[in-house]
């Protein structure tokens, strides 16, 4: 049972153009979430996160958005670079204690210079 | 400022052996989770440790056990290795009482191959 979907396997963007990766949810009680970005050959690097108090959190060229009702989140990176090229994992949490972390499959994404 | 490290990088076993996995965690960090990714998929929670219990544990058998000692360092110790053991196994650390503010840290994990 994938309580924590990331149906698109691959995403390809052109460089300065908005890269969108999507994040599906199932167990209402997830109240944190995170994105990591992972290079081969190295491990997750935390990139944002959200509560599930908020709806939008934002850093730098990074944005994450939560839909509760839809229990949908989203990255947003504006504008993308070719350095973005990387797997990223969305992750969900029960207690919002940072403890015991879900992951998604992942997403490949690729910034075409 | 010492990020999490991990030892081996890589390791091959064969079925039935017993393998043991090490990870030191972050400087100023003291819960150690460990994680298993398997080719494909996302990482996948086996335990946590602080004060050296274990504080929680995902659906894993009893084959896969850990340690924490006192400087935070932590190990994984699988059992009787299947096949389906191999994969990339991370480690990743935060401070037990800052865990809102203290995203995990992962390391770059060790590749474990079964023949």
């Amino acid at each position: 049972d994938q309580q924590v979907k990331q149906n698109s396997p691959s995403l390809s963007v052109q460089e300065g153009r908005i890269s969108i990766l999507n994040c599906d949810y199932t167990n209402s009680m997830f109240d944190y979430f995170l994105w990591y970005k992972k290079y081969p050959a190295e491990g997750p690097t935390f990139l944002i996160s959200i509560s599930s108090i908020k709806d939008k959190n934002e850093d730098g060229r990074f944005t994450v958005f939560l839909n509760k009702s839809a229990k949908h989140l989203s990255l947003h990176i504006v504008p993308s670079q070719p350095g973005d090229s990387a797997v990223y994992f969305c992750a969900a949490d029960l207690t919002g204690a940072n403890s015991k972390l879900t992951f998604g499959k992942g997403i490949t994404l690729s910034v075409r210079p | 400022d010492a990020g999490v490290t991990q030892s081996p990088t890589h390791l091959i076993k064969t079925r039935g052996q017993q393998v043991t996995l090490r990870c030191s965690p972050k400087s100023g960090h003291d819960t150690v989770s460990w994680y298993q990714q398997a080719l494909g998929q996302g990482p996948q929670f086996i335990f946590q440790y602080y004060e050296e219990e274990e504080r929680q544990r995902g659906n894993f058998p009893d084959r896969f056990s850990g340690h924490q000692f006192p400087n935070y360092s932590s190990e994984l110790n699988v059992n009787a290795l299947l096949l389906g053991d191999s994969a990339l196994y991370l480690c990743a650390s935060t401070l037990f009482w800052d865990r809102l503010n203290q995203p995990q840290h992962f390391g770059d994990g060790t590749r474990l191959s079964i023949l």
